[in-house]
């Protein structure tokens, strides 16, 4: 299937510091990615959708400011988290659509994001 | 919302067989993913269901009915490394999904 990946896997950083998230496909184009956070046994919840060439979309509630997105090619999406904070620690996870003969989406082995 | 409903945890014994049931409260959606996480690992993709009926990949079926608002997974000849997060999504271009259900396998 295909391949998604994500850069760092892990980071610890310092509060009020900006870490940026990586989200690449590896074997295909992706015209659209996707963010998600997951706190400890919780389900994934979708921060925003990502679209190649044009803004994210951020869902009711995400800071827009605070989570940027950037999309710049078919392969590589980018999520910044500025000034972070301890509350933002959680396992980031990317996800790219696939379209054509069956649907699905690809998830990203995930980052884990621990600020102190 | 679509208000996704799925059990919190199931056990089961190794080689048994298990369904995991979720349903939802909304009709227009793409299609209904089942997809696997272990923990601390991002989820792996297992099934999509776009029409109704029964969709069978080796020891793992989905199944769909729209008019009834369910789908069941199901996971037979249950090996240990099954013991994971099963978590059912309705797709309608976003992926909404359920808080997921906890399957711990048993020898």
């Amino acid at each position: 299937g295909a391949v998604v990946s994500q850069h760092p896997s892990w980071v610890i950083c310092k509060s009020g510091t900006s870490v940026k998230i990586e989200c690449r496909s590896l074997d295909f184009q992706a015209t659209t990615m996707f963010w998600y956070r997951q706190f400890p046994k919780q389900s994934l919840m979708l921060m925003a959708t990502s679209n190649e060439g044009s803004k994210a979309t951020y869902e009711q509630g995400v800071e827009k400011d605070k989570f940027l997105i950037n999309h710049a090619s078919l392969t590589l999406s980018t999520l910044t988290v500025t000034s972070a904070h301890p509350e933002d620690s959680s396992f980031y996870i990317c996800s790219a659509r696939v379209t054509g003969r069956q649907e699905t989406q690809y998830f990203g082995p995930g980052t884990r994001l621990l600020v102190l | 919302g679509q208000n996704i409903d799925q059990p919190t945890e199931m056990t089961a014994t190794e080689g048994a067989i298990v369904q995991i049931n979720c349903t939802y409260q909304t009709s227009g959606f793409n299609g209904l993913f089942w997809y696997q996480q272990h923990a601390g690992e991002a989820p792996t993709f297992l099934s999509y269901n776009v029409l109704d009926g029964l969709e069978e990949k080796g020891r793992f079926s989905s199944f769909l009915s729209r008019s009834k608002g369910y789908s069941y997974l199901l996971l037979k000849e249950l090996q240990m490394k099954d013991s994971a997060s099963y978590l059912c999504a309705l797709n309608d271009y976003k992926l909404s999904f359920g808080a997921g259900t906890t399957v711990t396998v048993r020898a």
